[in-house]
C-alpha cells in the first residue's frame, strides 16, 4: 500500500526566502504526483501535476520535481510571500496492478507560515 | 475545471445521530470521490461514488456507516451514520473531469460530534 510522507510538518520563514518542501513515497508505480494547497474553509487547490514520465513542472514561483527511482518529490517556492501561507499537500495517483488508475494517496502536509 | 459546492459547510452534531452532506458540481463529471481528513491527519479516500450503482468503498469504510448516493452526473451525497466523536473530521468531495488528470475539490464540510 502506498505511503506518502512529507517533511517538514511545519515551517516558518521570513518573507522573501526561497524554500523547499519534501515529499517521499514508497511505491514508484504511480500515474502522477501532485502538489495541492489547502486553505482553511476553501478546500484544496491543485498547484502542480508531474506525470510519471516527467522530471519537473513549473508555474510562476513554484517548481516541482519528481524522482521516481528514489521515491521523492520536492516543491520549491521562490521569493516567498505572506500569501503563500497555507498547508501544502503532496499526493500520488496510484496505479492498479492491472494498469488502471487508482485513487489519490495524500501526505499529512507541510504547514507553512511566511512572516511579513 | 469544475466548481464544487458542499452543504453544510460545517455542523455540530450529537452522538448517535446522522448527517447527510451534499456535493454539487457545475458540470457533468466522470468520477466523484469522498475523502475524510481527521485532525492532524492526511486526506483518506472513503469511497468512489458511482452514478447509478453502489459506491466503491476503500478498506476500512463500510456502506452501513457511510452510505453514498449519486443519482446523476453532477450530484452526490455522503451520510455519516450513528456518529461518534471519532467521526469529527473535515469531509471533502472531489471530482475528476473528463480529460483532466487532476481532481478538483470542494470546500469541505467541517463536522464536530459531541
Amino acid at each position: 500500500k502506498q505511503e506518502v510522507t512529507q517533511i517538514p510538518a511545519a515551517l516558518s520563514v521570513p518573507e522573501g526566502e526561497n524554500l523547499v518542501l519534501n515529499c517521499s513515497f514508497t511505491d514508484s508505480a504511480i500515474y502522477n504526483l501532485q502538489w495541492f494547497r489547502q486553505d482553511p474553509g476553501k478546500g484544496l487547490t491543485s498547484l502542480l501535476l508531474i506525470q510519471s514520465s516527467q522530471r519537473e513542472q513549473t508555474s510562476g514561483r513554484l517548481n516541482a520535481s519528481l524522482d521516481k527511482s528514489s521515491g521523492r518529490s520536492t516543491l520549491y517556492i521562490a521569493a516567498s510571500q505572506p500569501g503563500d501561507s497555507a498547508t501544502y499537500l503532496c499526493a500520488s495517483l496510484g496505479m492498479y496492478s492491472g494498469g488502471g488508475a487508482d485513487g489519490l494517496t495524500f501526505g499529512k502536509g507541510t504547514h507553512l507560515i511566511i512572516q511579513p | 475545471s469544475a466548481v464544487i459546492s458542499q452543504k453544510p459547510s460545517r455542523d455540530i452534531c450529537q452522538r448517535g445521530t446522522s448527517l447527510t452532506i451534499q456535493c454539487q458540481v457545475d458540470s457533468q463529471v466522470t468520477m466523484m470521490f469522498w475523502y475524510r481528513q481527521q485532525p492532524g491527519q492526511s486526506l483518506t479516500l472513503i469511497a468512489t461514488a458511482n452514478q447509478g450503482s453502489e459506491a466503491t468503498y476503500e478498506s476500512g469504510f463500510v456502506i452501513d456507516k457511510f452510505p453514498i448516493s449519486r443519482p446523476n452526473l453532477t450530484f452526490s451525497t455522503l451520510t455519516v451514520s450513528n456518529m461518534s466523536p471519532e467521526d469529527s473530521s473535515i469531509y471533502l468531495c472531489s471530482v475528476e473531469v473528463w480529460g483532466a488528470e487532476t481532481q478538483y475539490f470542494g470546500p469541505g464540510t467541517r463536522l464536530l460530534v459531541l
